[in-house]
């Protein structure tokens, strides 16, 4: 079984400013990482995924991950924020296998402060 | 652009009525599922469907049914609304295989009163 753990509930920036969203994952098989954005009364939507191959990966938006093996995280980062980023931020994981169903953080509420 | 759909955004109900959430997506997904979210708990999977008239529990089934009759349509029941079903239900469908992602609806907010 997989679990996901999303330390920071609530993360305020500044606007420009740099911002790592932390995520660790528990899992004794191989797995896939994801992460999801959830704007303002919307369903959520891919941000990056992780499946193989370089361990850094690029998303939409500006958004960027970097999978770690050994420390088992796979936190998200950006350079610089904007305004339009304000959001809530899910990382998940799903095991290889046909039967593993993915599993969710608790989710990290980004806000922008101007 | 394909999507799924939820009928209902904004749904208030009594306890114990029978509650019905609908869900479609125009995007011939063989997968559908339906989640509860709930702040600092994220997504819980309740129901998932891998084909029609197929149906799989998730990890908090209890107190819902799920319907899928035909290939484009879910559908979450509460048998007898309770207070505590009082969420946000959001549904989302995907390919088979396992690095498929999902596509979500915009979710329904539901108050059981």
């Amino acid at each position: 079984a997989q679990s996901v753990t999303q330390l920071d509930s609530q993360v305020p920036v500044f606007e420009e400013a740099p911002v790592e969203l932390r995520c660790n994952y528990s899992s004794s098989v191989s797995v896939y990482l994801f992460w999801y954005v959830q704007y303002p009364n919307q369903g959520l939507q891919l941000l990056l995924k992780y499946l193989s191959g370089s361990t850094l990966v690029k998303g939409i938006n500006g958004f960027e991950a970097e999978f770690n093996k050994s420390q088992t995280s796979f936190h998200l980062r950006k350079p610089s924020v904007h305004i339009s980023d304000t959001a809530e931020y899910f990382c998940a994981v799903r095991g290889y296998s046909s039967a593993s169903k993915i599993i969710f953080g608790s989710g990290t509420r980004l806000s922008i402060r101007p | 652009d394909v999507k799924v759909t939820q009928s209902s955004r904004y749904l208030v109900k009594r306890t114990g009525e029978k509650v019905f959430l609908e869900c479609v997506q125009d995007m011939d997904h063989e997968n559908m599922f339906w989640y509860r979210q709930d702040p600092g708990l994220g997504l819980r999977l309740i129901y998932f469907s891998y084909d029609v008239k197929m149906k799989e529990k998730g990890d908090i089934p209890e107190g819902y049914s799920v319907s899928r009759e035909k290939k484009e349509r879910f559908s979450l029941i509460l048998e007898s609304a309770s207070t505590n079903q009082t969420s946000m239900y959001l549904c989302a469908s995907s390919r088979s295989g396992v690095t498929n992602v999902l596509t979500f609806g915009a979710g329904s907010r539901l108050t059981v009163l």
